[in-house]
C-alpha cells in the first residue's frame, strides 16, 4: 500500500507570497491533517479534515488554510509569507476512527 | 503553555542496554497515548500507542507504561539497536469532541545509540 505523499517536498518564496502545498492520503484514509514542524515549537496541529470537512483547527492564524477533495487528496495554503512560515509541512492520514496518523515526508518550505 | 513535556532533549544509550524516554502531560482530558519515531528527512513513523484504560502496552522491544495519577508515560526499548537512533515524539489526544482527531506533540528527545 502506498503511503502519504507530499508535494512539492522543497519550496522556496519570498515574504508576502502564497504558497500552496498538496497530500495525497494512504488509499481508503479520509482524514487527513497537516501539522507544522520548527526546531522551536516541534510539531504544532494546524488543522483536521474529514469528507472535505473540516472537523478540528489548531491555533494559527487565518492565512492557514486548507480544503479536501472528494478522493481525500488535501491542499494547504498559507498567504502573505512571513519569515516565520519556515518550516517542514507534515501532513498525516488514518482511517475514520483510528488516532493513529501516518505521515508524509513532509515539505520544506523556506520563506526568503 | 505546552500540555506535552518530553524534559530530556537528548540520551544516549549503549547498544544492547534499555533505552527509557519519558513523557509528562498536564491535560487531563487526554485519554490516548502514541510514540512516534523519526529519521532526518522523513516523516514520524507511528510506533506504539497506548489507551488511559490500560497501564502498559509491549509490541516487540517496544513497551510503553502509563501512569495516569502522575499523568506520565515512558517509552522502553529492550535491547537497544544503533538503527534505532532517531527523535521520538510522545503525542497525546483527548476524547472530547473534535479533540479526537487533534494529536498534540512533545517537543522530541532525540536518542542515540552507540554499538
Amino acid at each position: 500500500k502506498a503511503g502519504v505523499t507530499q508535494t512539492p517536498r522543497y519550496l522556496i518564496k519570498t515574504r508576502g507570497q502564497q504558497v500552496t502545498l498538496s497530500c495525497s492520503p494512504i488509499s481508503g484514509h479520509r482524514s487527513v491533517s497537516w501539522y507544522q514542524q520548527t526546531p522551536g515549537q516541534g510539531l504544532q496541529f494546524l488543522f483536521e479534515y474529514f469528507s472535505e470537512t473540516q472537523r478540528n483547527k489548531g491555533n494559527f492564524p487565518g492565512r492557514f488554510s486548507g480544503r479536501q477533495f472528494s478522493n481525500s487528496r488535501s491542499e494547504m495554503n498559507v498567504s502573505t509569507l512571513e519569515l516565520g512560515d519556515s518550516a517542514l509541512y507534515l501532513c498525516a492520514s488514518s482511517f475514520y476512527g483510528l488516532r493513529e496518523q501516518y505521515f508524509g515526508p513532509g515539505t520544506r518550505l523556506t520563506v526568503t | 503553555d505546552q500540555q506535552v513535556k518530553q524534559n530530556s532533549p537528548s540520551l544516549s544509550v549503549q547498544e544492547g542496554r534499555i533505552s527509557i524516554l519519558n513523557c509528562d502531560y498536564t491535560n487531563s482530558m487526554f485519554d490516548y497515548f502514541l510514540w512516534y519515531k523519526k529519521y532526518p528527512a522523513e516523516g514520524p513513523t507511528f510506533l506504539i500507542s497506548i489507551s488511559s484504560i490500560k497501564d502498559k502496552n509491549e509490541d516487540g522491544r517496544f513497551t510503553v507504561f502509563l501512569n495516569k495519577s502522575a499523568k506520565h508515560l515512558s517509552l522502553h526499548i529492550v535491547p537497544s539497536q544503533p538503527g534505532d537512533s532517531a527523535v521520538y515524539f510522545c503525542a497525546a489526544s483527548g476524547n472530547s469532541g473534535g479533540s479526537n482527531y487533534k494529536l498534540t506533540f512533545g517537543k522530541g528527545t532525540l536518542l542515540t545509540v552507540n554499538p
